[in-house]
């Protein structure tokens, strides 16, 4: 019984080709992270939201983006993704903005080609 | 701003073995503090937490307890498994925003 599911695990694209991928969550939780994880290192934060208000990262590209059509589902598009946007992609859900658990999917790990 | 860090790995131990995983941190006011671990391969699984100080988190033979005064939450285990073999992430959960802050993550290797 996943809770947070990501669709698909495993996605290659080819430089320069928009790329999207999807989340969903059964928790009901307010608030989705994206997380994106390079081998060997912490995942790094680049947007989430509360409910449909969306909140990205400083540092986070432009060519990153999302979408929120409702509280189940949340994607991630990649507008023109580099060889540098190798990576594994996390989505994580939580209750609030508190100080609450983070649940995470397994994962879509991107490769481009 | 807050901060994590975690003692370096990879960290090998044969089976049986007694497991410290080192983290402190750093952050205005008192954050709750979590272990996560990450298999080959997966995403990230909750461990154990704590969210006050001298709070203990336990699951699955780990223990970790929240030291306000050394600012730190290290991660024991008594007698490790080759199945604990995984990346551990130390993490805070900010009071300014409640977004997870990780440590740079600790990669174990258990041997048979």
């Amino acid at each position: 019984d996943a809770m947070v599911i990501q669709n698909p695990r495993y996605q290659v694209t080819q430089f320069g080709k928009p790329v999207t991928l999807s989340c969903s969550q059964t928790l009901n939780h307010n608030v989705m992270y994206w997380y994106q994880q390079k081998s060997s290192q912490a995942p790094k934060l680049l947007f989430h939201y509360y409910d449909k208000d969306f909140n990205n990262e400083a540092d986070t590209p432009d060519n990153f983006q999302s979408r929120r059509p409702n509280t189940s589902f949340c994607f991630l598009d990649i507008r023109s993704p580099g060889l540098g946007d190798a990576a594994m992609y996390l989505c994580a859900t939580s209750r609030g903005r508190g100080q609450t658990e983070a649940f995470f999917g397994q994962g879509t790990r991107l490769t481009v080609v | 701003g807050d901060s994590v860090t975690q003692m370096e790995g990879p960290v090998t131990l044969s089976e049986e073995a007694f497991l410290t995983i080192n983290c402190t941190y750093t952050a205005t006011g008192y954050p709750s503090l979590f272990w996560y671990v990450q298999y080959p391969g997966e995403g990230l699984q909750l461990l154990l937490k704590a969210t006050k100080a001298d709070d203990k988190g336990s699951n699955k033979g780990f223990e970790a307890t929240y030291r306000k005064e050394t600012t730190s939450f290290h991660l024991e285990k008594g007698s490790v498994q080759v199945s604990d073999s995984a990346v551990y992430f130390c993490a805070l959960s900010s009071t300014q925003g409640g977004k997870l802050i990780f440590g740079q993550g600790t990669e174990l290797s258990v041997k048979p």
